[in-house]
Formats: structure tokens, C-alpha cells, sequence
């Protein structure tokens, strides 16, 4: 599975939009692009996964560029709760469950 | 529906003993996958079971095993426990709707002395 790279913190006032980007330079025609999200002491938390288009659900939107080499994952409107380490993860569809979640990028909201 | 169940929540051993944690899927999942995470190596996976096989391995001494049983249940084992095994290790499992989106457990949390 291709690797991902992304910043290690990022902060975002309440209520705005976070914008958390990820570059997966070397990725695959057949990986998709896939995001999580740990709060504390839990376990990881599926949001949303995408191939070529753009997508979008009741958590967050993730945009994917043309060239597929980055994507951003959007939370439109912050909140406290939001605060979390986010992982973007690339897998092919057939690569079974063995995914590399690096160290993703720690989001801190703010009031 | 009932989420992933994970036993035991904490425990504690010593070095060179050996532990077993289990994990009971969602109802339905065939696939259950275990992960370790430690603050200095983040989240790493360790195996993945799909109907009884295993068919991932990660890159951890043969200390560490695993099985699943015929009702998707699975157990690892962590045998001739070390300090650096000291994690929480979660179970995830899959069979739901979207393709890829695994459900993890709450974890057990092992500490070695």
C-alpha cells in the first residue's frame, strides 16, 4: 500500500472548517483513500473514503485531486469533539484488513 | 447492534508470562483483525482472520499468535511476555457495508511489569 504523509498537529477554532491534507504521491490506481479518527482512549473511527471523486457524508467531505498524488479531508463545522488524531490511510480493495495508519496529524480544536 | 467487544479492558502481568485477549465481532463480521499501539510506534497491525484463516500477518515475533473461531470469534496470544509489550491492542472487525471500514473495539489495555 502506497504511504501517506501528513502534519503532526493542526489547530482549528469552534465552528470553523478544518481542513486536514494528506499526500499519497505513489498511490495506485486500484488504492483508495481512506480516513480515521482516534479521540482519546478509543478505538479508531471510521469517516469516509473516496477513489477519484469527491465525497461526502454526514461526518466530513473529502476532496481528492485530479492527479490523486494528495486529498484533504474537510469538517466543515469544528467542534470540541472533533479534537483527535486523524489518519489518512491508502489501500487497494483486495489488500484485506492490514492497514498502515502512520502517525497521523492531531487536531486540536479551540474554543 | 452490539459493537465490538474486547476482554479483558486492563490488565497486569510480569515479564515472561504469557496473556490471552479476546475479542467477539459485530454481529455478522467474518473478518477481525488485531492492531498494537504504542506511544512511540503509534498503531501497527499485527494479524487479520477472515473464517478461521489467518490471512495478514504484520511484522511481530512469533510471540505473538492468534486464532479465530468458528463463530468469528478470535483470541490473540502474547506468550514469554516482555516490558515492550506493554500496549493497548485493539481488535477491529469488518463485514459491514462499506468496503474497508473496520470497527474497533475499546481495546485491552496491557501493562507489563
Amino acid at each position: 500500500d502506497a504511504k501517506t504523509t501528513q502534519p503532526t498537529s493542526m489547530d482549528c477554532a469552534e465552528g470553523r472548517a478544518a481542513n486536514l491534507p494528506c499526500n499519497h504521491s505513489t498511490i495506485s490506481g486500484n488504492e483508495y483513500v481512506y480516513w480515521y479518527r482516534q479521540i482519546h482512549s478509543q478505538g479508531p473511527q471510521y469517516i469516509i473514503h473516496g477513489l477519484k471523486n469527491n465525497e461526502t457524508n454526514e461526518m466530513a467531505s473529502l476532496i481528492i485531486t485530479e492527479d490523486r498524488k494528495s486529498s484533504t479531508l474537510i469538517l466543515p463545522h469544528a467542534t470540541l469533539r472533533d479534537t483527535a488524531v486523524y489518519y489518512c490511510i491508502v489501500r487497494s480493495s483486495d489488500s484485506g484488513y492490514a492497514l498502515n495508519f502512520g502517525k497521523g496529524t492531531s487536531l486540536l480544536v479551540t474554543p | 447492534k452490539a459493537g465490538v467487544t474486547q476482554t479483558p479492558r486492563y490488565l497486569i502481568k510480569t515479564r515472561g508470562q504469557q496473556v490471552t485477549l479476546s475479542c467477539s465481532p459485530i454481529s455478522g463480521h467474518r473478518s477481525v483483525s488485531w492492531y498494537q499501539q504504542t506511544p512511540g510506534q503509534g498503531l501497527q497491525f499485527l494479524f487479520e482472520y477472515f473464517s478461521e484463516t489467518q490471512r495478514n500477518k504484520g511484522n511481530f515475533p512469533g510471540r505473538f499468535s492468534g486464532r479465530q473461531f468458528s463463530n468469528s470469534r478470535s483470541e490473540m496470544n502474547v506468550s514469554t511476555l516482555e516490558l515492550g509489550d506493554s500496549a493497548l491492542y485493539l481488535c477491529a472487525t469488518s463485514g459491514g457495508v462499506v468496503s474497508g471500514e473496520l470497527f474497533f473495539g475499546e481495546g485491552s489495555r496491557l501493562t507489563v511489569l
